[in-house]
């Protein structure tokens, strides 16, 4: 059972639509954490949230922070074929934990 | 900086081998962490370090996997013996702590298969 569920689990859309991928808990989180994996690489870190309530923006990437401190979400506008990748959210309470990932596609 | 080395990038060994799998954290970084990553299980944290000394090894799946760090700038992983199901691709991250804010700097993994 994964402490973090990540929906959904895979995402394809044409360039220059919107979307939304999704990180839920039943846990309080300290902070949370956005990755963003290519092929044959790491992960590599997008944001980091703290406070409940909290929306980051990172140019065309919007991350919010639940209130509760238990989700979060990451909403791209007019996604582009550079945004392909697997999403990952990360938490802790303690050590950190990865969700499954939500793997989008974006097709030129 | 050249960030989180990681060799080899791809390792295939027969059943019952044994595999090291090596790893240089960025300078400077005090945590080293070891992950698998499988379509099934996703990224799984197998064992941590911080300032050389294992922390965490919770997640290392039996007796089979073991993990050094003998020094700040190097770390092994190694399965001993090697199983199908070991079949996966491992990371290596380092960071400034093990808690709060800091970032884990992933290498680019281990692809290993054992047939």
């Amino acid at each position: 059972t994964q402490l973090l569920e990540q929906s959904p689990q895979f995402l394809s859309i044409q360039e220059g639509e919107n979307l939304t991928v999704y990180c839920n808990s039943s846990s309080v989180f300290s902070s949370l954490q956005w990755y963003r994996q290519e092929p044959g690489e790491g992960p590599v870190l997008l944001v980091t949230v703290v406070t409940g309530g909290e929306v980051k923006k990172l140019k065309r990437l919007t991350f919010q922070f639940g209130d509760a401190r238990k989700d979060s979400s990451l909403h791209i506008t007019a996604a582009q074929p550079g945004d392909t990748g697997l999403y990952l959210c990360a938490g802790r309470p303690g050590k950190l934990s990865f969700g499954a990932g939500t793997t989008v596609t974006v097709r030129a | 900086d050249a960030g989180v080395i990681q060799s080899p990038r791809h390792e295939v060994t027969e059943m019952g081998q044994e595999v090291t799998l090596r790893c240089k954290p960025i300078s400077g970084h005090n945590s080293l962490f070891w992950y698998r990553q499988t379509m099934m299980r996703g990224l799984e944290l197998l064992i941590y370090f911080n300032n050389n000394v294992p922390i965490d090894d919770s997640g290392m799946p039996e007796d089979r996997f073991s993990a050094k760090m003998p020094n700040a700038s190097f770390s092994t992983l190694k399965i001993q013996p090697s199983e199908p199901r070991d079949s996966a691709v491992y990371f290596c991250a380092s960071s400034l702590g093990d808690r709060g804010l800091s970032p884990l700097h992933f290498g680019n993994g281990t692809r290993l298969t054992v047939t």
